[in-house]
C-alpha cells in the first residue's frame, strides 16, 4: 500500500505570511508528482505536475519543489492572501497515471 | 484503521451498456464525493452528499446519477455507456465539521477503473 504523506494537516495563517507544506511519498518507483489546490465546492485545481529530481515549478506566488531520491515535495506560498484558502492535495504516480493523493492540507488564510 | 471502500474495483462494460460503481465511507463519515479521472487527466468533481442530500454538483453527465443511502454508501449509476466514459472513478468521504463540510479533508477510496469497450 503507497503510503503519500502530507503535513501539517491543516494551517491557519494570516494574510501576508508565507507559507509552506510537506508531502512525503514512496520514491520506488516514481513516476510523476502532482498538487492541486481544492477549493470549496469546486474541483481540484492542478497546480504543477513534477518529474524529474530537483524540479522547482512555480506558479505566480506557489512554487514547489521535488526530491525523488528520498520522497518528497514542498509546496510554497509566498505572501498568503485569502483566496489562497483551499485544501492542497499532493498526488504521486507510479509508472501509471492513477494518482495517489495524499489526505491533503487545509489551508485558511484570515484577513 | 477503516478505510473507504469502492466496489467493484475494475469494471469493463461495453458501449451502452449501464454500470453502478459503489462507495463506502469511513464510518461515521457522513460525506461522499464523487470524482472521474480520465487517461491523462486531472480529476474532475461529479457530485457530492451530506447527509444524503446532494450538496453540490459538477461536470456529471445527464446519463450519470447518483444517490447516498441511509447507511451513508453512495452509488453512482451510469447509462448509455460511451468510450469516452473510461476513466478511474474515485470516491471520498469525510466528517462534515463546516456547513457544506466541502474544505474536510477527504479521504479518498482506491477507485473504480471503467474501461467501456
Amino acid at each position: 500500500i503507497l503510503n503519500v504523506e502530507q503535513s501539517p494537516q491543516s494551517l491557519h495563517v494570516q494574510e501576508g505570511d508565507s507559507t509552506n507544506f510537506t508531502c512525503s511519498f514512496p520514491s520506488s518507483n516514481f513516476y510523476a508528482l502532482h498538487w492541486y489546490r481544492w477549493e470549496t465546492a469546486k474541483s481540484p485545481e492542478a497546480l504543477f505536475v513534477m518529474t524529474l529530481n530537483g524540479d522547482e515549478k512555480k506558479k505566480g506566488r506557489i512554487s514547489a519543489t521535488l526530491n525523488t531520491k528520498e520522497g518528497y515535495s514542498y509546496l510554497y506560498i509566498k505572501g498568503s492572501q485569502p483566496e489562497d484558502s483551499a485544501t492542497y492535495l499532493c498526488a504521486p504516480s507510479y509508472n501509471t497515471d492513477k494518482l495517489i493523493f495524499g489526505t491533503g492540507t487545509r489551508l485558511q488564510v484570515f484577513p | 484503521a477503516a478505510g473507504v471502500i469502492q466496489s467493484p474495483r475494475h469494471l469493463i462494460k461495453e458501449k451502452r451498456e449501464t454500470a453502478t460503481l459503489k462507495c463506502y465511507p469511513i464510518p461515521r463519515h457522513d460525506t461522499v464525493y464523487w470524482y472521474q479521472q480520465g487517461p491523462g487527466q486531472d480529476p474532475q468533481f461529479l457530485i457530492s452528499f451530506y447527509e444524503k442530500m446532494q450538496s453540490d454538483k459538477g461536470s456529471i453527465p445527464d446519463r450519470f446519477s447518483a444517490q447516498q443511502f441511509s447507511d451513508y454508501h453512495s452509488e453512482l449509476n451510469m447509462s448509455s455507456l460511451e468510450l469516452g466514459d473510461s476513466a478511474l472513478y474515485f470516491c471520498a468521504s469525510s466528517l462534515a465539521t463546516g456547513p457544506y463540510g466541502v474544505t474536510d479533508t477527504q479521504y479518498f477510496g482506491p477507485g473504480t477503473r471503467l474501461t467501456v469497450l
